[in-house]
């Protein structure tokens, strides 16, 4: 099975600082991976994902994330931090199941404090 | 507005009281999913519907039932409610539950069963 690892359940860096938010994950196989975000008393929001094709992924809000398969990360950073980038951040990567379906296994998240 | 709507957003109940959560979405996605997110925990699946009448268990299906009469919809049923079911809920959608296919998720909602 499955499993993704987020180093660091809590990240603090200053605004204007960058901000990189490590995910690893266990497949041999390329995945699909994600990073959502989770803003206060909200549903996940997806930031990006990686497919195939190019390993650096653009994501929303100046996000980015590099698939590495020889490190099995895919980690996720922004050059510079800003006061609304304050949020819980969950890497996954897509399981296939029996019979064609596929779910997601959510790593435990991580939450960014930016401070001013 | 393309989105998932969950039904209500924070309850509390007692212990043994039936409870249902609905959650709807307006996308026409074939998959829908219901997970729980702890503290220290991240967020765990609790069941999954490819189709309509077609359900299946997640990582953490115990104590909870569900059901997908209709594309549109997929409620959770809690029908005895126990402490350790307090938690924060989402349910999420997505084209076709395949990994190339994100999920929309829900805005939750937060139970908490005393």
């Amino acid at each position: 099975a499955q499993s993704v690892t987020q180093l660091g359940s809590h990240v603090s860096v200053s605004e204007g600082a960058l901000v990189l938010l490590r995910c690893n994950y266990s497949s041999s196989v390329p995945p699909y991976l994600f990073w959502y975000v989770q803003y206060p008393n909200q549903g996940l929001q997806l930031l990006l994902k990686y497919t195939t094709g190019a390993t650096l992924v653009k994501g929303i809000n100046g996000f980015e994330a590099e698939f590495k398969k020889s490190e099995t990360s895919f980690h996720l950073t922004k050059p510079s931090a800003h006061m609304s980038d304050a949020a819980e951040y969950f890497c996954a990567v897509s399981e296939a199941l029996q019979g064609g379906s596929e779910k997601l296994v959510f790593g435990k998240g991580t939450k960014l404090t930016v401070n001013p | 507005e393309a989105q998932v709507t969950q039904n209500p957003r924070y309850l509390i109940t007692v212990t043994g009281k039936k409870l249902t959560v609905t959650c709807s979405q307006n996308m026409n996605h074939e998959y829908m999913s219901w997970y729980r997110q702890d503290p220290g925990l991240g967020l765990r699946q609790i069941y999954y519907s490819m189709n309509v009448e077609v359900t299946d268990k997640g990582d953490v299906p115990e104590g909870y039932k569900v059901s997908r009469k209709e594309k549109r919809n997929f409620p959770l049923i809690l029908e005895s409610p126990s402490p350790n079911q307090t938690s924060l809920y989402f349910c999420a959608s997505s084209l076709s539950g395949t990994g190339n296919s994100p999920l929309h998720f829900g805005n939750g909602t937060r139970l908490t069963v005393t």
